[in-house]
């Protein structure tokens, strides 16, 4: 399996709270990204970085933002959690970008804003 | 529109029997085409890729129609083993991040 490692795995808060979410990989793979998974709605992109300090917005990044200071971590931060956010939060990392990589997931981080 | 649709599901299939999944997609510069599965409560895996000339890995079988804008997933002889959620997954174009389906559910009875 590849070394990969979300935390924290489980968390509660409440509503207008800052949550930050941690993404941390062994593997030196140049890109990671974040994904929540919602019933009804399947894996969504949020954000996602080719490289230390390169990161890009996906299909849902309002009220998300990220940053990537070196190569084994990526963090996501919601600013002021809304009960919206209460998802199942997946980091994925991949050596090749776009269409020619595996994606290789953490085990997810289960999010719930009351 | 999603880019990437299939039928939720779920399909419940006896032990044994050959089920196929169907997941279409919008992007016609799509070119590159994956299965992932997902266990309950667990991270998706790599199932296997797409190819145009169609490929098979053991009871898997997998083909892209791109007349049609189609893939398509056959497993024979299911297992109990198989009963996961099935994720289609597709790219968007060139080097962007790829765009997943909300997967249809597989259930192997005994």
């Amino acid at each position: 399996d590849a070394g990969i490692t979300q935390s924290p795995r489980h968390k509660v808060t409440e509503t207008g709270t800052p949550v930050t979410l941690r993404c941390h990989q062994t593997e030196n793979h140049r890109y990671m990204y974040w994904y929540r998974q919602d019933p009804g709605h399947g894996l969504r992109l949020i954000h996602y970085s080719y490289g230390v300090k390169d990161t890009d917005k996906g299909e849902v990044s309002d009220g998300y933002s990220v940053s990537r200071s070196k190569t084994e971590d990526f963090l996501l931060t919601l600013e002021s959690a809304t009960s919206s956010q209460t998802s199942v939060y997946f980091c994925a990392i991949s050596e090749r970008g776009g269409n020619t990589g595996e994606l290789f997931f953490g085990e997810g981080s289960r999010l719930t804003v009351l | 529109r999603k880019e990437v649709e299939q039928d939720p599901g779920p399909f419940n299939v006896p032990e044994g029997a050959t089920v196929a999944f169907n997941c279409t997609y919008s992007n016609s510069a799509s070119q590159s085409f994956f299965w992932y599965r997902q266990d309950c409560r667990k991270e998706p895996k790599l199932l296997m890729s797409v190819y145009s000339s169609g490929n098979e890995d053991g009871r898997f079988t997998a083909q892209l129609n791109r007349a049609s804008q189609y893939i398509s997933l056959l497993i024979r002889d299911s297992k109990l083993s198989d009963s996961a959620t099935y994720l289609c997954v597709g790219d968007h174009s060139g080097n962007t991040p790829l765009v997943f389906g909300k997967g249809t559910r597989l259930s192997v009875i005994a």
